[in-house]
């Protein structure tokens, strides 16, 4: 299976506080997705990075990409209590499918 | 938001039973999805579609079957429903594959008891 795995599976930090977790996955990706999981609702996509970047930004969060590795890692920035929430990261390769891993439940207190 | 609705939202069947849980997209997407969610599995892929009548398997499709008949519809049935077919099922769309964005319905939160 592709499917990627995070970690931690569970993290819980002070409001302000950097936040980081980890995905690895086990076969070449075009792609690699973070979404992100409010209780109870549907995935929400974060941000998108492709096998030939790096680094990208958006906002608060910072993703990396290390290929040889197989891994990436989301990076969110003086969290907020509302980045309370399940994150997944997703990776595709040549075919159609879109393999999720196992998640991080992120717990930021005020 | 894309407007990707599922039906029903919640529903409780008894094993053996068939059931059929309803994606409806207006995003005018190709590509659509059915996931399973369950607690220390994260997503898996059931089936996917990359058009109308053009499905595929996914990592769990065992105990599955899909159509897609119209663009807008992608129907995904449990012949007969077992306890271990208990989870939160997922709709997803998106405009092309993969490798861009897709969104994600509200979740339909089956029990087979």
């Amino acid at each position: 299976s592709q499917q990627g795995e995070e970690d931690p599976q569970a993290l819980s930090i002070q409001e302000g506080e950097n936040a980081t977790m980890n995905c690895s996955y086990k076969t070449s990706i075009n792609n690699l997705q973070w979404y992100r999981q409010n209780s109870g609702r549907g995935l929400v996509h974060l941000i998108l990075i492709r096998s030939n970047e790096r680094e990208k930004h958006s906002g608060r969060l910072r993703v990396t990409l290390d290929t040889s590795k197989k891994s990436s890692s989301l990076l969110i920035t003086a969290s907020r209590a509302a980045d309370t929430a399940s994150y997944f990261c997703a990776t595709d390769d040549n075919t159609d499918k879109l393999i999720f891993g196992t998640g991080t439940r992120l717990q930021v207190f005020p | 938001d894309a407007g990707i609705t599922q039906s029903p939202r919640h529903k409780v069947t008894e094993t053996g039973t068939p059931v059929t849980l309803r994606c409806h997209q207006t995003e005018n997407h190709r590509y659509m999805y059915w996931y399973r969610q369950d607690p220390g599995h994260g997503l898996r892929l059931i089936h996917y579609s990359y058009g109308v009548k053009d499905t595929d398997k996914g990592e769990v499709s065992d105990g599955y079957s899909v159509s897609r008949s119209k663009t807008e519809d992608f129907l995904l049935t449990l012949e007969s429903a077992t306890s271990s077919q208990t989870s939160v099922y997922f709709c997803a769309s998106g405009i092309q594959g993969p490798g861009n964005t897709i969104y994600f319905g509200e979740g339909s939160w089956l029990t087979v008891v």
